[in-house]
C-alpha cells in the first residue's frame, strides 16, 4: 500500500523567503507523485507532477519540486514567497501500474506568508 | 476553460437521511472519483467510476455509498443513511484518458454537515 507523510501541518514564511514544503512517500514501485495547492473556499488544483521524466520538476506559480529516488522524497520549494502562496498543499502518489488508479494524499500542510 | 463543477455548494441534514451529492466532470473525461475530506484530515480516496461501472472502491464505500452516471453530463454520490461522521468537504474529480499519470481536475467540493 501506498503511503505520502507531509512533515509540518503548518509552515510560517516571510514575504521573499524560501518556502520548503517536505513530502516523503513509501510505495513498493517508483509512483507518479503530484502537488496539489489548495485556496480557501476552491478545489485542489495541480501545481506540478513527476511521472518518470525529468527528476526536476517545474510548475506553475514559480514551484519546483525534485524527486529523489534514494531518499524516497519530493519536497517543493519555491525561492519567493509572495502573499498570495497562501493556501494548503498536498502532496499526493498514484500507483503507475493501474490504469485511472486513485490519489493517495498525504495530510496536507498549511502555509501562512508574513508581509 | 473547462472546469469540474460540483452541487449543493453546502448540505445541511438530519443523520439517517439520504443525500445525492452531485457534480459534472469535464465532458471529454473518462475517468471519474469521488474523495472525501473530514475537517482537519487527509483528503481520502472514496471511490473510481469508469465506463460506466466501478473501477475501485475503498473500505469507506459500503453499502450506505453508491455512484451513478444517470446521463452523459451528471456523476453522482449518494449516502442512503447518513451518519454524524459522513459529515465532511466531498470533492468530485476527472481525468482525461485512463493513465494514472494525467493530472486530476477536482472540483470546488460540497461540504456536507449532518446534524
Amino acid at each position: 500500500a501506498q503511503s505520502v507523510t507531509q512533515l509540518g501541518s503548518h509552515v510560517s514564511v516571510s514575504e521573499g523567503a524560501l518556502v520548503l514544503l517536505r513530502c516523503n512517500y513509501s510505495s513498493s514501485v517508483p509512483p507518479y507523485l503530484f502537488w496539489y495547492v489548495q485556496y480557501p473556499n476552491q478545489g485542489l488544483q495541480l501545481l506540478l507532477k513527476y511521472t518518470s521524466a525529468a527528476t526536476l520538476v517545474k510548475g506553475i506559480n514559480g514551484f519546483e519540486a525534485e524527486f529523489k529516488k534514494s531518499e524516497t522524497s519530493f519536497h517543493l520549494t519555491k525561492p519567493s514567497a509572495h502573499m498570495s502562496d497562501a493556501a494548503e498543499y498536498f502532496c499526493a502518489v498514484s500507483d503507475p501500474g493501474a490504469a485511472g488508479n486513485k490519489l493517495t494524499f498525504g495530510g496536507g500542510t498549511r502555509v501562512l506568508v508574513k508581509p | 476553460e473547462p472546469e469540474v463543477t460540483q452541487t449543493p455548494s453546502h448540505q445541511v441534514t438530519q443523520m439517517g437521511q439520504e443525500v445525492i451529492l452531485r457534480c459534472v466532470p469535464i465532458s471529454n473525461h473518462l475517468y471519474f472519483y469521488w474523495y472525501r475530506q473530514i475537517l482537519g484530515q487527509k483528503v481520502e480516496f472514496l471511490v473510481s467510476f469508469y465506463n460506466n461501472e466501478i473501477s475501485e472502491k475503498s473500505e469507506i464505500f459500503d453499502d450506505q455509498f453508491s455512484v451513478e452516471r444517470p446521463d452523459g453530463s451528471n456523476f453522482t454520490l449518494k449516502i442512503r443513511s447518513t451518519k454524524l461522521e459522513d459529515s465532511a468537504m466531498y470533492f468530485c474529480a476527472s481525468i482525461t484518458g485512463t493513465s494514472s499519470m494525467n493530472e486530476q481536475f477536482f472540483g470546488p467540493g460540497t461540504r456536507l454537515t449532518v446534524l
